[in-house]
């Protein structure tokens, strides 16, 4: 069974930065390319970033791009995000999400999320 | 800042047919990529729902159908059901933002 568990949100001020992670399980992790999607507060799904499967690529969004940094650790089956210069609209919850590995560029299993607020 | 469109908000009885559209451009949907749907019931994690315009993973009721025409999608779910409300959201590939998602859409069960 797909499982993937993220941890390392939390409250953090202005300018601030924070590292997700999100550990994975039940598939080959070092096959699959994977990302992080962000809900805001009753808005709808943003699109963050994603890492390919040998970690030799990421791709980001324009209003992370510079600040975030995706990667992962291919011995532990983690995937982190590096957040950086931290705003108060990227107060949101982060999702994990494994791609499907088939084309189309959609993901098949996502993580129960974990909040991240941006607050003096 | 979303460039798929989808109505706010869709309703309907139990038992009816409702649609969901998802509108795109010619660098998302009309350039040929993919749409797929997801599904996000109130307080969970989104779940994949339909993928490739109109495959549906394992587990997922045959009440749910999606197409693909032109720079357009759509969702349908037939025979709709009070487990059903939840909000739905488009996804598809867009050359200059990469992957993208619809505004999405609430859809309620009278």
């Amino acid at each position: 069974e797909v499982q993937l568990l993220e941890s390392g949100g939390g409250l953090v001020q202005p300018g601030g930065s924070l590292r997700l992670s999100c550990a994975a399980s039940g598939f080959t992790f070092s096959s699959y390319a994977m990302g992080w999607v962000r809900q805001a507060p009753g808005k709808g799904l943003e699109w963050v970033s994603t890492i390919s499967s040998s970690g030799d690529y990421t791709w980001y969004a324009d209003s992370v791009k510079g600040r975030f940094t995706l990667s992962r650790d291919q011995s532990k089956n983690t995937l982190f995000l590096q957040m950086n210069s931290l705003r108060a609209e990227d107060t949101a919850v982060y999702y994990c999400a494994k791609d499907s590995g088939r084309s189309g560029w959609y993901f098949d299993y996502w993580g129960q999320g974990t909040p991240v607020t941006v607050s003096s | 800042q979303s460039v798929l469109t989808q109505p706010p908000s869709v309703s309907g009885a139990p038992g009816q047919r409702v649609t969901i559209s998802c509108t795109g451009s010619s660098s998302n949907i009309g350039a040929g990529y993919d749409v797929h749907w997801y599904q996000q019931l109130p307080g969970t994690a989104p779940k994949l729902l339909i993928y490739a315009n109109n495959n549906r993973p394992s587990g997922v009721p045959d009440r749910f159908s999606g197409s693909k025409s032109g720079t357009s999608a759509s969702l349908a779910i037939t025979g709709l059901q009070a487990e059903d409300e939840a909000d739905y959201y488009c996804q598809s590939y867009d050359r200059s933002l990469s992957r993208v998602f619809g505004t999405g859409t609430k859809v309620t069960v009278l």
